[in-house]
């Protein structure tokens, strides 16, 4: 069955840290990848996205994320954490049609 | 230009109760999901439209869930005799095409149910 799980429920981080979300998948081929961030209230917004080329996918906010083939991974990373990005992060996969798999999310919390 | 915009922000309900949940995609976009969000959990998918092809309902969790989409914009989520499990986040989300590189999703800022 296809599934994305995101192995960490939360992680604490200092300001100025870097930080480093895992993701893993399981697909028949190559999904499309996603990251999104929920701030508190909000609805998701799109961090970046992975569909074939350049593993390392640049998005907004200063994050990237890294496709790994071999190990079925789509790991976002930022490298210093600013307060502002305490908020849930999503990860999702897509295969060819129209259907989302979301992850359970993880919950970032940056300490001052 | 305006985004996703859901209503009422918030719902509270005693069980029992019909609930109607609405949703305003992003004005020319053809795809619209529903989703709902746990405490804890991911998003699970209800239901997608696509224009006017007959709607992916494989998602809902019970005939007690219905969702319509008028004109090929507007959406309504109807929740019938509502129960504690259901209470929970109702996001939605629309897109200007379905799947493909342009498959992006647009979430609204959901409307949060409480069923007491």
């Amino acid at each position: 069955a296809q599934s994305v799980t995101q192995p960490d429920i939360h992680i604490t981080v200092s300001e100025g840290a870097s930080l480093e979300l895992r993701c893993n998948y399981s697909y028949g081929a190559t999904p499309y990848l996603f990251w999104y961030v929920q701030s508190p209230g909000q609805g998701l917004q799109l961090l970046l996205k992975y569909f074939s080329g350049d593993t390392l996918v640049q998005g907004i906010k200063g994050f990237e994320a890294e496709f790994k083939r071999s190990q079925s991974s789509f790991n976002l990373r930022k490298p210093s954490v600013h307060w502002s990005d305490a908020a849930e992060y999503f990860c999702a996969a897509r295969g060819g049609t129209y259907k989302y798999i979301f992850g359970t999310g993880t919950r970032l919390k940056v300490l001052a | 230009g305006a985004g996703v915009s859901q209503s009422p922000s918030n719902k509270v309900t005693e069980k029992g109760k019909d609930v109607e949940l609405r949703c305003d995609p992003i004005s020319g976009h053809t795809a619209l999901y529903w989703y709902r969000q746990s405490l804890g959990q991911g998003l699970e998918f209800l239901i997608y439209f696509q224009g006017n092809s007959a709607p992916d309902k494989s998602g809902l969790p019970s005939d007690r869930f219905s969702a319509e989409r008028t004109g090929g914009s507007v959406s309504t989520l109807t929740i019938q005799r509502t129960q504690q499990e259901d209470s929970a986040v109702y996001l939605c989300a629309s897109s200007p095409r379905a799947g493909g590189r342009e498959g992006e999703q647009f979430f609204g800022p959901g409307t949060r149910l409480t069923v007491l």
